[in-house]
């Protein structure tokens, strides 16, 4: 039963270009969240996702972040006109319950921005 | 005041020793509380799930929480090399779309 994937595992940017990343929850899960980690800090909430709604995008910054999560296809985090303070650990995290909060994560990816 | 406050100093414990880690929060609503162990360079692996006050027990690993004194607890014995790792608190409230995370505790066991 495969976890959450999560792909690029590693991404470098230089400033100005676009950052995709993108996740595909648990098998049976449809509920996708997004979490930053920066250095030296906890996992910060982004943004929460059901099949084709975005359910709560109060941690997104209000500019250059958009994510999406199709009818078909994998969750989409999009980082436009990437800045260096964008650099940090992206985590999508699926859940059979998100009304109790149980959220499974999937190993990350890495954005460098040079 | 933060909602979730860990102590990120990192621990050092020989192998076999007990380790104790613990998070306050300041949000009395809050009833799901979870510790995650992440290894240096992976995604957060949940540990421990728990709902409401008291302890659960899952081999080694014992996590107790307190909602009177919004206090929750890990406790790791007889502990492992393998157990190296940086172990975060996380907890939330029903419906809420968020966990509140604390910063992280960094455990090394020294063989």
């Amino acid at each position: 039963n495969a976890g959450v994937m999560q792909n690029p595992r590693h991404l470098v940017r230089r400033r100005g270009q676009e950052a995709r990343l993108r996740c595909s929850p648990m098998k049976g899960h449809s509920h996708v969240y997004w979490y930053r980690q920066l250095p030296e800090e906890g996992l910060k909430f982004m943004v929460y996702l059901q099949k084709e709604n975005i359910i709560d995008e109060s941690g997104m910054p209000k500019e250059r972040f958009s994510a999406e999560f199709p009818k078909e296809g994998p969750s989409i985090l999009r980082i436009q006109q990437v800045v260096r303070g964008d650099s940090a650990a992206y985590f999508c995290a699926s859940s059979p319950r998100p009304e109790a909060g149980e959220l499974f994560f999937g190993e990350g990816s890495r954005l460098t921005v040079l | 005041q933060k909602e979730v406050e860990q102590d990120p100093g990192p621990l050092s414990v020989p192998e076999g020793a007990i380790v104790s880690l613990n998070c306050t929060y300041s949000n009395s609503a809050f009833q799901y509380f979870m510790w995650y162990r992440q290894y240096s360079r992976k995604g957060p692996e949940l540990l421990m799930y728990t709902y409401s006050s008291g302890n659960k027990e899952d081999g080694r690993f014992t996590a107790q929480v307190d909602k009177s004194s919004k206090y929750i607890s890990l406790f790791i014995r007889d502990s492992q090399p393998s157990d190296s790792a940086t172990y975060l608190c996380a907890m939330t409230s029903y419906g809420n779309n968020r966990l509140a995370f604390g910063k992280g505790n960094q455990v090394v066991v020294i063989p």
